[in-house]
């Protein structure tokens, strides 16, 4: 089945102890991002990857870093989190090109005491 | 940036057709409208995308007008599963090939038996 895979689902953690969100997917896509959802201010796009190798700033990259060294994975790394940082963290992946449709994990909870 | 602007929320009945509006005043030629819905506790869903042309699928349509300065997403017969999170969102190729995205506000629409 074709998904995009995250984990974990859920996280409780203190802030300074550094984490790292995983994101699969199997569709062979050249694309993924990461968003991240508060309330009242939708979805904001946080890193994105237009290849191995190729990564680039969305609109809140401050705080997060990204990697891409399999076409297939893109973890999001929280080096130093803080309370701000808590949130809903979305993946997403696609192939290249403004006419695809995205596809969504199923989210990661994150919550930094 | 193109920014796209949506109503914070609407009201259905069951049964009826619902139509959901978009402006995208600033888009660029060379921007695909997309239409994303997101359901409680659900990571974000494909609905439709079109570049000029009204386009149709199996769960609605999206009329674009002719300046493409705004668009229209037309779900025909609401169903109560319908009651979600919409959002539009301009994909452009200038954009290092559709890497960022423009998220707008969203719509919540709310749908009644």
């Amino acid at each position: 089945e074709a998904q995009v895979t995250q984990n974990p689902r859920y996280l409780i953690t203190v802030t300074g102890k550094k984490l790292t969100v995983t994101c699969s997917q199997n569709m062979n896509h050249e694309y993924m991002s990461w968003y991240r959802q508060d309330p009242g201010l939708g979805l904001r796009q946080i890193y994105y990857s237009m290849n191995v190798e190729v990564t680039d700033k969305g609109d809140v990259p401050e705080g997060y870093k990204v990697s891409r060294k399999e076409k297939r994975n893109f973890p999001l790394i929280l080096e130093s989190p803080s309370p701000n940082q808590t949130s809903l963290y979305f993946c997403a992946s696609s192939f290249k090109g403004a006419s695809q449709p995205q596809h969504f994990g199923d989210g990661t909870r994150l919550s930094i005491l | 940036d193109a920014k796209t602007t949506q109503p914070n929320s609407m009201e259905s009945n069951e049964e009826e057709p619902v139509h959901l509006p978009c402006n995208h005043s600033t888009i660029s030629g060379t921007d695909y409208i997309h239409w994303y819905r997101q359901l409680p506790s659900q990571g974000p869903e494909y609905v439709i995308h079109g570049l000029t042309s009204n386009v149709n699928n199996r769960m609605a349509s999206l009329a674009i007008a002719e300046d493409r300065k705004s668009s229209t997403l037309i779900l025909h017969r609401a169903t109560l599963r319908d009651a979600a999170v919409y959002y539009c969102i301009l994909r452009g190729m200038i954009y290092n090939q559709g890497g960022k995205l423009i998220f707008g506000q969203g719509t919540e629409l709310s749908v009644k038996p």
